[in-house]
């Protein structure tokens, strides 16, 4: 299946700073890309569908300003939290989906102080 | 919200012994996907379903499917210690190509 690599796996920030996570789709064009968020012991909760070369559709609730999601080629698709607060600090996941099956990145741990 | 839910939230059990999940969801779907989720770490695909089918196998795997009860099984028989992780379903609905995922079970096998 697809190879996807996210990175960073872990970050720590302070509070007010933005934060861009990467997810780089190694083997596999991916037109469409999936952000997730997960609080401990918790489920995946869809955030948002980035799509290559146009505007990311956001789910209900999610506020676009705050994550901005940029997908600029058929491998590579940015998260970028702005101005973080404490509340932000998650679990930060993406996939892409290949052959009716989603495939992930190693997730990134976001500590915002 | 059309996340699903899972049942049990957490199941412990004995090595050797059979580990049975289950899945509820809200909408008509495609298929539905099992998925295993190590502690911090990214989810790797475990089997998928589709809504025309009942029963599907893979190895140690079972999956049922019931439609017109929204539901599905996980069943893991001859459960081994690296089998303790979290398990999740995941629908592709009719509509849209964005996937929902259970809220999970926690599964701990004992050596």
């Amino acid at each position: 299946g697809a190879v996807v690599s996210q990175h960073p796996s872990w970050v720590i920030c302070k509070s007010g700073t933005s934060v861009k996570i990467e997810c780089r789709s190694l083997d596999f064009q991916a037109t469409t890309m999936f952000w997730y968020r997960q609080f401990p012991k918790q489920s995946l909760m869809l955030m948002a569908t980035s799509n290559e070369g146009s505007k990311a559709t956001y789910e209900q609730g999610v506020e676009k300003d705050k994550f901005l999601i940029n997908h600029a080629s058929l491998t590579l698709s940015t998260l970028t939290v702005t101005s973080a607060h404490p509340e932000d600090s998650s679990f930060y996941i993406c996939s892409v989906a290949q052959n009716e099956k989603l495939f992930f990145g190693s997730g990134t741990q976001l500590s915002v102080l | 919200s059309q996340q699903g839910e899972e049942d049990p939230q957490a199941l412990s059990i004995q090595e050797g012994e059979n580990a049975t999940m289950n899945c509820s969801y809200k909408t008509s779907i495609n298929n539905l996907q099992w998925y295993r989720q190590n502690s911090g770490r990214g989810l790797v695909h475990l089997i998928l379903i589709r809504s025309n089918e009942r029963e599907k196998h893979s190895g140690r795997l079972r999956v049922t499917l019931d439609t017109s009860k929204k539901s599905s099984s996980l069943l893991i028989t001859a459960s081994r210690a690296a089998d303790t992780a979290s398990y999740f379903c995941a629908t592709d609905p009719s509509t849209g190509n964005q996937f929902y995922f259970g809220t999970g079970t926690s599964l701990t096998v004992i050596p």
